[in-house]
């Protein structure tokens, strides 16, 4: 499969302070980009999608930015809180074609 | 919202015995579904995709003979690892779509599996 994994970044962040979280991927025609939330046991969770056409979208506290030139994909996080706090993972998708996932990045919250 | 379903949510097992999970697509009809393996510390690695009534379509590496998926309804998908070793201990996760199109993917909880 693809998508390596070795060593999980980690974020620290005081909490209510905003949270960037970057993601480098991988191929230049993907189309679609997904960002999701994982807490310790669980499977992930969606949190925001953004397609190639687009280089921003808003949430609910959070904002997905794409720069196709450098094929950079960020996750920002308003007012972060305790409950953010796990590891987030950015995939790349191509049509219909599988997801491919990012390395991760653990974000904790420091009170 | 589209729920998936993933049992057991862990499970313990001898080596050289076989293991089932079940994915369930449970309001929703699951085209397709992905099976992927977490190793601690690590991203999601994909394992294999299946659609109902065709033959999965497994990864590079991974090995099709003894992880054996068999997707035989729009909503449900099982995984078996068939003579588990402790190599084969990790976090398997499902994920399901009525679309194939990424905005229509639901992931289920996940299941523990550990050989001893």
């Amino acid at each position: 499969g693809e998508s390596v994994g070795l060593h999980l970044p980690t974020l620290s962040v005081q909490e209510g302070d905003n949270s960037i979280i970057n993601c480098a991927y991988s191929n230049s025609a993907s189309d679609y980009f997904i960002w999701y939330k994982q807490e310790s046991g669980k499977g992930p969770q969606f949190i925001i999608d953004i397609r190639s056409n687009m280089d921003k979208r808003q949430g609910q506290r959070v904002t997905v930015l794409l720069n196709k030139t450098v094929k950079h994909l960020s996750l920002q996080i308003a007012a972060t809180q305790p409950g953010d706090s796990a590891v987030y993972f950015c995939a790349e998708g191509q049509g219909a074609q599988k997801l491919v996932f990012g390395q991760g990045t653990r974000l904790t919250i420091n009170p | 919202g589209a729920v998936v379903s993933q049992h057991p949510s862990w499970v313990i097992c001898k080596s050289g015995t076989s293991v089932k999970i079940e994915c369930r697509s449970l309001d929703f009809q699951a085209t397709t579904m992905f099976w992927y393996r977490q190793f601690p510390k690590q991203s999601l690695m994909l394992m294999a995709t299946s659609n109902e009534g065709s033959k999965a379509t497994y990864e590079q590496g991974v090995e099709k003979d003894k992880f054996l998926i068999n997707h035989a309804s729009l909503t449900l998908s099982t995984l078996t690892v068939t003579s588990a070793h402790p190599e084969d201990s990790s976090f398997y996760i499902c994920s399901a779509s009525n679309s194939g199109l990424f905005y229509g993917y639901t992931f289920g909880s996940g299941t523990r599996l550990t050989v001893v």
